[in-house]
């Protein structure tokens, strides 16, 4: 079945440090990819989305590459702030036989020092 | 203001008492569904609807009932709630699937004692 794979977290950095969470997914066809955020207390809220291959999300200073060849969607920032603290999802939609499957990766919890 | 409510957001409840939370939307979606979120599992799909009375099972819908009379509300029903549904469950909605932008709730945190 379809699956999403993130790296275990927490992840701790320092301000204006470069972040990378990496995202593999496994899938009968062709997804949809997303990058969603949760921010303490509150629910999901999208950061960023591919549709296709090779295409490029990117959303306040995030960016992701959607990579058929490595069933890839890694999470890249060059420069994190305190404010981008946080839980980061990876997710995959596709429809399979009429269903609609949004799969998500188990997250992945960031935090920045200043 | 464009949201997905939910409500309560707390609830501590005993095994066996049925429960509903509720879920409700402004944004005229014709997409929603329920998900939990467990520690280390992600969140995972309970059911979805595509429209007014079609609705259809996710990864985990045992244990769960829902129903879509109004295009706006999308109540989760715990006809017997045990234990293992402790959980933080969210509520969604988009426009047409699970391809478009996913509006989330802001949860609903249960305990079955």
């Amino acid at each position: 079945g379809n699956s999403v794979t993130q790296m275990e977290g927490p992840v701790t950095l320092s301000e204006e440090a470069f972040l990378t969470i990496n995202c593999t997914y496994t899938a009968t066809g062709y997804p949809s990819l997303f990058w969603y955020v949760q921010y303490p207390g509150e629910g999901l809220q999208l950061l960023l989305k591919a549709t296709k291959a090779d295409d490029k999300g990117s959303n306040k200073g995030f960016e992701a590459t959607y990579r058929k060849e490595t069933t890839s969607f890694h999470l890249e920032k060059g420069s994190v702030q305190v404010s981008d603290s946080a839980v980061y999802f990876c997710a995959l939609s596709e429809i399979v036989q009429g269903a609609q499957k949004l799969v998500f990766g188990q997250g992945t919890r960031l935090t920045i020092n200043p | 203001e464009a949201q997905v409510t939910q409500n309560p957001r707390y609830l501590i409840t005993v095994t066996g008492k049925k429960l509903t939370v509720t879920c409700s939307q402004n944004m005229n979606h014709e997409y929603m569904s329920w998900y939990r979120q467990d520690p280390g599992l992600g969140l995972r799909q309970i059911y979805y609807s595509m429209n007014v009375e079609v609705t259809d099972k996710g990864d985990v819908p045992e244990g769960y009932k829902v129903s879509r009379k109004e295009k706006r509300n999308f109540p989760l029903i715990l006809e017997s709630p045990s234990p293992n549904q402790t959980s933080l469950y969210f509520c969604a909605s988009s426009w047409t699937g699970v391809g478009d932008t996913q509006y989330f709730g802001p949860g609903t945190r249960l305990t079955v004692l």
